[in-house]
């Protein structure tokens, strides 16, 4: 059973610091996704990781994709407090369903 | 371009009665997903349709959870009866190359 695990899962840093969220999934999957969730809101699609080595950046955002570790890491530079949010990692293998990880709970604090 | 439509927002149910949740996709989108967020964790997958028919429903809880999908475009999440454990959003998303998902809102479930 593909099991993926973010670290940490709470996160409180302050604004125009760096921090980085990692995602590790148990099995080998074909692709890989970020989701931005605000609170009572749905999932946002940030990126799509589907190769060893991919790197995708958008604005503070920036997603990179190691398939040997089986790891995923989301950075975020210079935080905002924009970016206060729940991100959420998942991973695809072949057909099969979308696994998500639980989840970081970021909060960036002024 | 309209985004996945869910109905209602919002329900709040005692223990024992049942409760039933709708889904509009986005046009054109064959395959349909519900998925069940408990508060604090990520979305898991209920089941999955494509077109009308279903493609993945192992982790639906048949005894009291069913769905449906019947002319290939709505779709209909039901539950009966509900337990205080089914408290969570129901989220419905739609794809229309299985490579990309699209989330509705969401409906929140409160069983009391």
């Amino acid at each position: 059973e593909l099991k993926v695990e973010q670290n940490p899962l709470f996160l409180s840093m302050q604004e125009g610091k760096n921090y980085t969220i990692y995602c590790n999934y148990s099995t080998t999957s074909d692709r890989l996704y970020w989701y931005r969730q605000d609170p009572g809101k749905s999932l946002e699609s940030l990126f799509v990781l589907l190769s060893n080595g991919a790197v995708k950046q958008e604005g503070r955002l920036m997603a990179s994709l190691d398939t040997k570790a089986r790891l995923s890491t989301l950075h975020i530079t210079a935080a905002v407090h924009d970016l206060s949010a729940t991100y959420f990692c998942a991973v695809v293998r072949g057909n099969e369903k979308l696994t998500f990880g639980t989840g970081t709970r970021l909060t960036i604090i002024p | 371009e309209a985004g996945v439509a869910q109905s209602p927002r919002y329900k709040i149910i005692e223990k024992r009665q049942s409760v039933a949740f709708w889904c509009n996709p986005i046009s054109g989108h064959a395959t349909l997903y519900w998925y069940q967020q408990i508060l604090g964790q990520g979305p898991k997958l209920l089941i999955q349709f494509q077109n009308n028919g279903v493609v993945d429903d192992s982790q639906l809880p048949k005894d009291r959870f069913s769905a449906e999908r019947l002319k290939g475009v709505d779709s209909t999440l039901k539950i009966q009866p509900a337990k205080l454990e089914d408290s969570a959003v129901y989220l419905c998303a739609s794809s229309s190359d299985g490579y990309e998902q699209y989330f509705g809102p969401g409906t929140r479930l409160t069983v009391t």
